[in-house]
């Protein structure tokens, strides 16, 4: 079965200070990646996804995830963060084909940012 | 354009009480889902629609949780005889989804967040 880990429950920055957050996931074929973000009270907005090609991905808000076929890691990133930027990561993955299943998705238990003036 | 609504934003019911809460997806989307996000944790899978075919329902917990979505729209989850443990936030999410290859966006609604007493 497939399942996504996020080591990190909490992680705590700086404002201007580098981020990055990690993403392991068990998948039987090539899933697709995703990395959304919840802030409070929002529905989950998407950041972006990788399925194939260049290894490193550019999102919105700034943000890049690269994929790591050999570690199997999505791991997200974001050069400097703004205090916009708290807010709790989800990384997901979903299914290449969709058939009947539908492109549900398996998310991590999501990592909670908290940015420090 | 309008996203993902949800209503009621916030419910609370009494154990053994049946709720009914409703998703409005993006007009034109052929894909529904519905997710239960536990306080702490990530959004996890309940049902799927692909317009009004009810195509995986693999994700409800018990025989108490039933979604429907006659006319291939707006969506309805019921949850009959609520239990302490049903306490959660349902998110609903739509896709374009159409065509059978994985990776379509799924834009998610703000979510109704349920708390039984």
């Amino acid at each position: 079965a497939q399942s996504v880990t996020q080591p990190d429950i909490h992680i705590t920055v700086s404002e201007g200070a580098s981020l990055e957050l990690r993403c392991n996931y068990s998948y039987g074929a090539t899933p697709y990646l995703f990395w959304y973000v919840q802030s409070p009270g929002q529905g989950l907005q998407l950041l972006l996804k990788y399925f194939s090609g260049d290894t490193l991905v550019q999102g919105i808000k700034g943000f890049e995830a690269e994929f790591k076929r050999s570690q199997s890691s999505f791991n997200l990133r974001k050069p400097s963060v703004h205090w916009s930027d708290a807010a709790e990561y989800f990384c997901a993955v979903g299914p290449l084909m969709i058939k009947a299943a539908g492109n549900k998705l398996t998310f991590g238990g999501g990592t909670r940012v908290l940015v420090k003036p | 354009g309008a996203g993902v609504s949800q209503s009621p934003r916030y419910k609370v019911a009494k154990r053994g009480q049946d709720v009914a809460l409703r998703c409005d997806p993006i007009s034109g989307h052929v894909s529904l889902f519905w997710y239960q996000q536990a306080l702490g944790q990530g959004p996890e899978f309940l049902t799927y629609f692909q317009n009004e075919a009810q195509l995986d329902k693999s994700g409800l917990p018990s025989d108490r949780f039933f979604a429907e979505r006659p006319e291939g729209s707006v969506s309805t989850l019921k949850i009959q005889r609520t239990q302490q443990e049903d306490s959660a936030v349902y998110l609903c999410a739509s896709s374009l989804a159409y065509r059978d290859i994985g990776g379509d966006t799924q834009y998610f609604g703000p979510g109704t967040r349920l708390t039984v007493l």
